[in-house]
């Protein structure tokens, strides 16, 4: 069955840093997401990206955050200088989005420190 | 008013025991629901997704949506203490717009 995959699973990172998280998306997919979890709360929503532009960001997606879709498979968020806020685990989810049954798809995360 | 409530517990059941688990929410809006299992520093897993009010059953898994109330439930039957696991309640207004989650619900099922 396919799935979203994430890489790196774990990435330590010292706060000032900029890190890029990788996302390889369902093949047939559309519409990619990316959102986070710090240790203890809900998942927030950070991104939704398709047809190669930004759908809707939230107001934790400051300057600070982008995404790409550099080639036709890898979907990435680079966080220009991270701050010790930043730690979390952070999902990308993919969705075709084309039937009444379609949704996200979550790959299993990211887990980000800044020290 | 917080968008979406779930109580966090953690939950406590025997194994074989049906297993309530339910949100609240108060945007009028939303129109997809979906119920996710994850497990401890993993991916929300999909379990079960439903479109506007309604039941829809899953083997021992039933989703059940009641816009009226603006409340969802997730039953499990016969639980195993495989179902052990955080469950999150999730939201949309359409389906690509992005998830609002619930804060989760911890299952412990007890052999």
């Amino acid at each position: 069955e396919p799935e979203v995959t994430q890489t790196p699973s774990h990435q330590v990172t010292q706060m000032g840093q900029e890190v890029i998280l990788r996302c390889v998306p369902i093949s047939n997919h559309l519409y990619f997401y990316w959102y986070r979890q710090i240790l203890g709360q809900k998942v927030e929503f950070l991104v939704s990206f398709y047809n190669n532009e930004i759908s809707e960001k939230s107001e934790i997606f400051d300057d600070q955050f982008s995404v790409e879709r550099p080639d036709g498979s890898n979907f990435t968020l680079k966080i220009r200088s991270t701050k010790l806020e930043d730690s979390a685990m952070y999902f990308c989810a993919s969705g075709r989005l084309a039937g009444p049954t379609d949704t996200q798809y979550f790959g299993p995360g990211t887990r980000l420190t800044v020290l | 008013q917080k968008e979406v409530e779930q109580d966090p517990g953690p939950l406590s059941v025997p194994e074989g025991a049906i297993v309530s688990l339910n949100c609240t929410y108060s945007n009028s809006a939303f129109q997809y629901f979906m119920w996710y299992r994850q497990y401890s520093r993993k991916g929300p897993e999909l379990l079960m997704y439903t479109y506007s009010s309604g039941n829809k059953e899953d083997g021992r898994f039933t989703a059940q949506v009641d816009k009226s109330s603006k409340y969802i439930s997730l039953f499990i039957r016969d639980s195993q203490p495989s179902d052990s696991a955080t469950y999150l309640c999730a939201m949309s207004e359409a389906r690509d717009d992005k998830i609002i989650f619930g804060k989760g619900t911890r299952l412990h099922i007890l052999p």
